[in-house]
């Protein structure tokens, strides 16, 4: 069965950093580029960081560029994001989902919940 | 960045209905290697979203035929025929050509 389990959310005060991680099972997950999307509550999807399948480039949305992090690690199939001066506008779902293949093979975690709030 | 207009807001339809949703881009989609990279979600209620078309036309693994996607290079329609009620929740459109990687609003089907 193929998973996606997130993990690391949870309270913070602004300023804060988190780190979350993603472990993926069920599937080859160093052939895949793998993504960050956030999810505000009641809004819609942000995309907010990439990996290449071999870590050879990452990328990032503005809003977060300069404090986040995104890293691999392909011999724990595990996904990562840090987060650093976390602020309110932050909360939301984290959801960790692989780029969709040529064949439309794609995979998304349940997400994890991040709320930055004094 | 590529922004992604949906259309409508909500949409309710009768079961055995169809219902078609629109999302334009603001710049083309088509890749000089001729793939339009245009891909359509569904979030049901409390859950992840999931893959139902990609590639602008491609059914999605598991996805009843009753989905469909059409377009142009920045024009796209999803097309949900004959609707059943384990279709309602918030459709998405998202452009994967380049970064930032971009959503449409989302659009809430319900069912009347």
């Amino acid at each position: 069965e193929v998973q996606l389990v997130e993990s690391g959310g949870g309270l913070v005060q602004p300023g804060s950093s988190l780190k979350l991680s993603c472990v993926a099972s069920g599937f080859t997950f160093s052939n895949y580029g793998m993504n960050w999307i956030r999810q505000a509550p009641k809004k819609g999807l942000e995309w907010i960081a990439l990996i290449y399948y071999d870590s050879s480039n990452k990328y990032y949305a503005d809003s977060v560029k300069g404090r986040f992090t995104i890293s691999r690690d392909n011999s724990k199939n595990t996904l990562y994001l840090e987060m650093n001066s976390l602020r309110s506008e932050d909360t939301a779902m984290y959801y960790c989902a692989n780029i969709p293949s040529e064949f439309g093979v794609a995979y998304w975690g349940q997400g994890t919940l991040v709320t930055v709030s004094s | 960045d590529i922004v992604m207009t949906q259309a409508p807001l909500s949409v309710s339809v009768t079961p055995g209905e169809s219902a078609s949703i629109s999302c334009r881009s603001s710049k083309s989609l088509l890749h000089s290697n001729g793939i339009t990279y245009v891909y359509w979600y569904l979030q049901k209620p409390g859950k992840s979203p999931q893959l139902l078309i990609y590639r602008m036309s491609n059914l999605a693994s598991g996805v009843p035929d009753r989905f469909s996607g059409s377009g142009s290079e920045t024009d796209f329609t999803l097309k949900i025929s004959r609707v059943e009620a384990e279709d309602v929740g918030i459709y998405y459109c998202g452009q994967l050509l380049e970064n930032p990687l971009t959503f449409g609003s989302g659009t809430k089907l319900e069912i009347k």
